[in-house]
């Protein structure tokens, strides 16, 4: 069981470059996450697939697309990477578990520097 | 707007001492705060979590204070250690809503 995993764990590219970073969950979660992670700006979310089938767009979504390709796999794309988008980029799935407690379960990131 | 407030950004505490990391939210629909705990190159990790219907929950050395009339929740550690020198995340969501609205981060160092 290795929970949320993400590839590749570190990238650079060049401006205008494209790349898709790619998460995979064996926990048989109906929802995933993107989040991105910058140094004072605390976890915000990019996009996010309540379902498989759905995906909508949470706070800072432009510049990215998604697919959700099935229940157990996420894919955030990036088509023309700018340096305002360096950051650490998380993976998470989550469902509600006992207790009605919602867990989302993180990747261990991919850390993307665009120059 | 900023949901969910949260302070101090930086925080030193001995080894032994009590750790207190607050949160302040806005939306009164928020009934799930759960606080989250993230080590250097890993990924965040549920550490406790709390509903507004009690107004304390511990796990450990780990409590969740809730006062649902300020609209505010804190993180006590106690006892701190050195191993729970961390990033700690605070968080919210509401209802069937399968998000949730993350605080800024508190980085604990526990100094031996």
């Amino acid at each position: 069981n290795a929970g949320v995993t993400q590839t590749p764990k570190f990238q650079v590219l060049k401006t205008g470059q494209s790349m898709t970073l790619q998460c995979a969950q064996d926990m048989n979660h109906n929802s995933m996450y993107w989040y991105r992670q910058d140094p004072g700006m605390g976890l915000r979310l990019i996009y996010y697939s309540a379902s498989e089938g759905t995906t909508d767009k949470g706070e800072v979504p432009n510049g990215y697309n998604v697919s959700r390709l099935n229940k157990r796999e996420f894919s955030l794309r990036l088509e023309s990477a700018a340096p305002s988008q360096t950051s650490v980029y998380f993976c998470a799935s989550s469902d509600w578990g006992e207790s009605h407690r919602l867990e989302q379960y993180f990747g261990p990131g991919t850390r993307l520097t665009v120059t | 707007q900023q949901q969910v407030k949260q302070s101090p950004q930086s925080l030193i505490v001995q080894k032994g001492g009590i750790s207190i990391i607050n949160c302040a939210y806005e939306n009164t629909a928020f009934d799930y705060f759960p606080w989250y705990q993230q080590f250097p190159g890993k990924g965040p990790a549920l550490l406790i979590a709390i509903r507004p219907d009690v107004s304390e929950k511990k796990e450990g050395r780990f409590t969740i204070s809730f006062n649902k009339s300020a609209k505010q929740f804190s993180l006590h550690i106690m006892d701190s250690q050195p191993g729970d020198s961390a990033t700690y995340f605070c968080a919210a969501s509401r209802g069937s809503n399968y998000k949730l609205t993350f605080g800024k981060g508190t980085l604990l160092t526990v100094n031996p």
